[in-house]
């Protein structure tokens, strides 16, 4: 199965300041990459997702961006964070949705203050 | 977009009593179907999916949940559930099958009081 590694898992960051949430993979090639939002009661809201290097699909207009420089790194990034961007940041795996699972890391909580 | 609904934002249960949670989609085509459960402090896992085939799926830990085409649904059930049953369960819907898009619902809390 696949491992989802998120780094760093808790992040504290002023109003304006920039953002890096990093994502990397292990065992397998190829995948299908996703950035989830979880908020309490709100469930999980689809961000991004990338189905190969440099491709990237926004499911909300926002403050955020995503690249993918390599075949199994994510990367979430903000050039100025606002208090709204503040929450749990899930990056997801996946071989295929219609023949798998998709595997989660421990998430990254982003307190913006 | 699709949408998926779940009806119970909060449960409570005593040790076990049987579970139902409901969840409802709004695609009209082929979908795959999962649900997924949270533990307290743990990351999301799969519990059961659904691809296609018997609409009556069987996944870990003595869970179930039935595929009902005609109602939109997926209810997630198991008879008996114990308090490490305890946990955030989410439903989620790829629409149309085989797509990226994989949509999740808003959750159910489940507390089991010993």
């Amino acid at each position: 199965s696949q491992t989802i590694h998120q780094w760093p898992a808790t992040l504290v960051q002023p109003v304006g300041s920039p953002l890096s949430l990093e994502c990397t993979v292990e065992g397998t090639s190829n995948p299908n990459l996703y950035w989830y939002r979880q908020a309490a009661g709100r469930g999980l809201q689809l961000l991004f997702y990338s189905v190969g290097i440099g491709q990237i699909s926004s499911e909300v207009p926002q403050n955020l961006s995503a690249s993918r420089p390599q075949d199994r790194q994510f990367i979430l990034s903000s050039k100025k964070l606002l208090l709204s961007d503040s929450g749990f940041y899930l990056c997801a795996s996946t071989r295929a949705l219609n023949t798998g699972e998709l595997f989660f890391g421990e998430g990254s909580r982003l307190t913006v203050l | 977009a699709q949408s998926v609904s779940q009806h119970n934002h909060h449960v409570i249960l005593s040790e076990a009593a049987s579970l139902e949670l409901g969840c409802n989609y709004s695609y009209g085509g082929t979908v795959n179907l999962f649900w997924y459960v949270q533990y307290p402090g743990q990351h999301l896992q799969l519990l059961l999916k659904y691809f296609s085939g018997d609409p009556l799926v069987k996944g870990i830990k003595g869970f179930e949940a039935e595929f009902i085409k005609s109602k939109f649904s997926f209810n997630l059930r198991k008879p008996s559930v114990q308090w490490s049953d305890t946990a955030e369960y989410f439903c989620a819907v790829n629409a149309p099958a085989g797509s990226y898009q994989l949509t999740f619902g808003k959750g159910t809390k489940l507390s089991v009081i010993p």
